[in-house]
């Protein structure tokens, strides 16, 4: 079985531009979540929706970021414009459902800003 | 505000021997904490999850327990392998397990030596 696919892996970018980073999640799961990992902070929550309806984006850290889950299959996560202090690592996951529990991780999108 | 702690950025161990990790919490009361493991490079995968109402959950080598007391969980690799090396997250449901995101501790970097 295909687990949450990522891309792009890396993207490199200079401040100002815009940043799209996009997300497939397992076939069958109705929650989908972004997260961003960073070595000073963690791994941070950013938004998560649930049947493709955005539940909560209190994480999201200015409105500089977006996120869309136009469908059950596909989210993105928007950045513009993008600035050095968004290099980090950002993580799709899924569950089967809220009350699921477990997350499943894809392997991220290794963002850089400079 | 909640906050959760792994004790130990690094833990260095010697093969054979039980690594101890420890995850402890603050102004908050999870439904339910779970354990995930992340190699270098790759998203966290989910290695075990512990409800409140259990003192302790195994799987094979692991073994986790649960303290909702002392605010605390340990997370147990006996017989220890240098494939153990990895960073491990503790992380805990935010809304009382209804809605099933999650805040993750900064994890702790295991270090098996043969």
């Amino acid at each position: 079985d295909a687990g949450v696919i990522q891309s792009p892996r890396h993207e490199v970018t200079e401040m100002g531009q815009e940043v799209t980073l996009r997300c497939k999640p397992i076939s069958g799961h109705n929650s989908l979540f972004w997260y961003r990992q960073t070595m000073m902070r963690g791994l941070e929550l950013l938004i998560y929706f649930n049947n493709n309806v955005p539940i909560d984006d209190s994480g999201m850290p200015e409105d500089r970021f977006s996120a869309k889950m136009p469908n059950a299959s596909f989210s993105t996560l928007k950045i513009q414009p993008s600035e050095p202090r968004d290099s980090a690592v950002y993580f799709c996951a899924s569950s089967p459902g809220l009350a699921a529990g477990e997350l499943f991780f894809g392997e991220g999108s290794r963002l850089t800003v400079l | 505000s909640q906050k959760i702690e792994q004790n130990s950025e690094a833990l260095n161990i010697q093969e054979g021997k039980t690594a101890t990790l420890t995850c402890n919490y603050t102004n908050y009361s999870p439904a339910y904490l779970q354990w995930y493991r992340q190699d270098p490079g790759r998203g966290p995968v989910f290695l075990l999850l512990i409800r409140e109402n259990e003192k302790e959950k195994r799987k094979e080598r692991l073994k986790v327990t649960f303290d909702t007391t002392l605010k605390q969980s340990l997370f147990h690799i006996t017989a220890s392998q240098p494939a153990d090396s990895a960073t491990y997250l503790c992380a805990l449901d935010m809304d009382g397990g209804s809605q099933g995101n999650l805040i993750f501790g900064k994890g702790t970097k295991l270090s098996v030596k043969p």
